[in-house]
């Protein structure tokens, strides 16, 4: 059981604006800032957003917010190329680990 | 541009080890805090280690402490994780991991190696 809680999936269809969410605790988001990869067909997860920064090369439709204990990524107009596994992340002062959520399947429809 | 490039990994038996390594290109590698995660076949991604820029840190998941250790040689940019006593539920994709992205410092990502342990 991941110590981040994703929704096992989420689907749209192009030009729906979707947003995935990672809930976690005091110990972890509600104290550090989180990470968000997304990672196609199995290969090499991709950073799109840390803490309030769009990583390098990722599209302005993608953004993160958080508000207590649960973060939330959300695109603003689903593109068919943004149909990946998505996977929230954070450190965990009390576990002394870095966990990660156990993904969000985005389907575009 | 950042690059991180794994090698050392293949298929060993139950029991056995492996070591793999890491060289970090395109930016200062003792500036930068490294990790190791792995991905077993179909499922999500899991953090097996931390080391800080210095070496003065290290962490371990639950599931592999004892077993594996993590070590850096910043004068050669590279990160090495020797795995001991491994088990087949150690099979997956190791990679190579700069930052955590809670420092407002964006996660570079190296392409993986596999590491499969079956008889």
């Amino acid at each position: 059981q991941s110590a981040l809680t994703q929704e096992a999936s989420v689907s749209g269809t192009v030009g729906q604006r979707v947003t995935l969410s990672c809930t976690g605790h005091g110990n972890n988001i509600g104290t550090y800032a989180v990470v968000w990869f997304q990672q196609i067909s199995h290969g090499v997860p991709k950073t799109v957003i840390f803490g309030n920064s769009l990583a390098s090369g990722i599209p302005d439709r993608f953004s993160g917010s958080k508000s207590g204990t649960t973060a939330s990524l959300t695109i603003s107009a689903l593109q068919p190329e943004d149909e990946a596994d998505y996977y929230c992340s954070t450190w965990d002062y009390s576990l002394s680990a870095w966990v990660f959520g156990g993904g969000t399947k985005v389907t575009v429809l | 541009e950042v690059q991180l490039v794994e090698s050392g990994g293949g298929l060993v038996q139950p029991g056995g080890s492996l070591r793999l390594s890491c060289v970090g290109t395109g930016f200062t590698f003792s500036s930068h805090e490294m990790n190791w995660v792995r991905q077993a076949p179909g499922k999500g991604l899991e953090w097996v280690a931390y080391i800080s820029s210095r070496a003065e840190t290290i962490y371990y998941a639950d599931s592999v402490k004892g077993r594996f250790t993590i070590s850096r040689d910043n004068a050669k940019n590279s990160l090495t994780l020797q795995m001991n006593s491994l088990r087949a539920e150690d099979t997956a994709v190791y990679y190579c991991v700069r930052d955590r992205g809670i420092a407002a410092r964006p996660v570079y990502w190296g392409q993986g190696t596999l590491v499969k342990v079956s008889s």
